[in-house]
C-alpha cells in the first residue's frame, strides 16, 4: 500500500513553460486535494475532487488546472509557469467522512 | 468563510518539559473537525491529532493531547515530555464534514526542542 504518490520530487522551470504534476492514491479515496505551501506558510487549497469527473477550484486556483478522469489519479497542470507559482506542492486523499487527509511528500517547483 | 488562526510564529521548548501550542478559529458550523498536523524537514504531512466537534472528550495520542473549547473556537495542543523529535512545524487545521470536507490552514509554528 504505497498511499499517495507525487512525481517528481524536485523540478526546475523556466518562465513561461507548462508542466504537469503527478498525484496518485491507492486507498480508493474518492476526495483528493492539490495544495501549496509557500515557505513559512501553510497550506492553501488550489483545486480539489470528490470524485471521477468533478473538480472544483479552491482559494488558489489561477494558474492551474486539474482533471480527475479515474478515482487514482489527479494530476496538477502548469500553464505558463510564473515565479510567483515557485512553492512546494502537497497531494492529498481522503475518504471525505471524517476530514482526515493522507498527504504525499509534495514536489519542490522553482520558476525561474 | 472559516479562518485559522496561530499567532505565535516560533516556540522552544526543553528536552522531557512540556509545551503548548496555540489556534483558533473561526466557523458559522455546529459540526467540524480539528487537526493539529506536524511537518518535521523532510516536509511530510504527519497527522497528530484529530478533534470531532460534537465530541466534548478532548482527544488524546499518546503524550499529545488537544484542549478543545467550542464556545471560545480555540483549540491548543499539549505536548508532554517533549523529544527531539518533536521538533518540527505543527499546522492547526479545520474541515467542515462531508461532501465539503477540505482542509484550511493556520500559518503554522515552529517548534525547538533544546536538549
Amino acid at each position: 500500500n504505497a498511499g499517495v504518490t507525487q512525481t517528481p520530487k524536485f523540478r526546475i522551470l523556466k518562465i513561461g513553460q507548462s508542466m504537469t504534476l503527478q498525484c496518485a492514491q491507492d486507498m480508493n479515496h474518492n476526495y483528493m486535494y492539490w495544495y501549496r505551501q509557500d515557505p513559512g506558510m501553510g497550506l492553501k487549497l488550489i483545486y480539489y475532487s470528490v470524485g471521477a469527473g468533478i473538480t472544483d477550484k479552491g482559494e488558489v486556483p489561477n494558474g492551474y488546472n486539474v482533471s480527475r478522469s479515474t478515482t487514482e489519479d489527479f494530476p496538477l497542470r502548469l500553464e505558463l509557469a510564473a515565479p510567483s507559482q515557485t512553492s512546494v506542492y502537497f497531494c492529498a486523499s481522503s475518504y471525505g467522512s471524517d476530514g482526515r487527509e493522507y498527504f504525499g511528500p509534495g514536489t519542490r517547483l522553482t520558476v525561474t | 468563510a472559516q479562518t485559522v488562526t496561530q499567532s505565535q510564529p516560533e516556540m522552544s521548548v526543553q528536552e522531557a518539559e512540556t509545551v503548548t501550542l496555540s489556534c483558533t478559529y473561526d466557523t458559522s458550523e455546529s459540526d467540524y473537525y480539528l487537526f493539529w498536523y506536524k511537518q518535521p524537514p523532510s516536509r511530510q504531512m504527519i497527522l497528530v491529532i484529530r478533534q470531532e466537534a460534537y465530541k466534548q472528550q478532548n482527544a488524546t495520542e499518546n503524550r499529545f493531547s488537544v484542549n478543545f473549547q467550542k464556545a471560545a473556537k480555540s483549540f491548543s495542543l499539549k505536548i508532554s515530555d517533549s523529544q527531539l523529535g518533536d521538533a518540527a512545524m505543527y499546522f492547526c487545521a479545520y474541515s467542515p464534514p462531508g461532501a465539503n470536507s477540505k482542509l484550511t490552514f493556520g500559518k503554522g509554528i515552529t517548534l525547538s526542542v533544546r536538549p
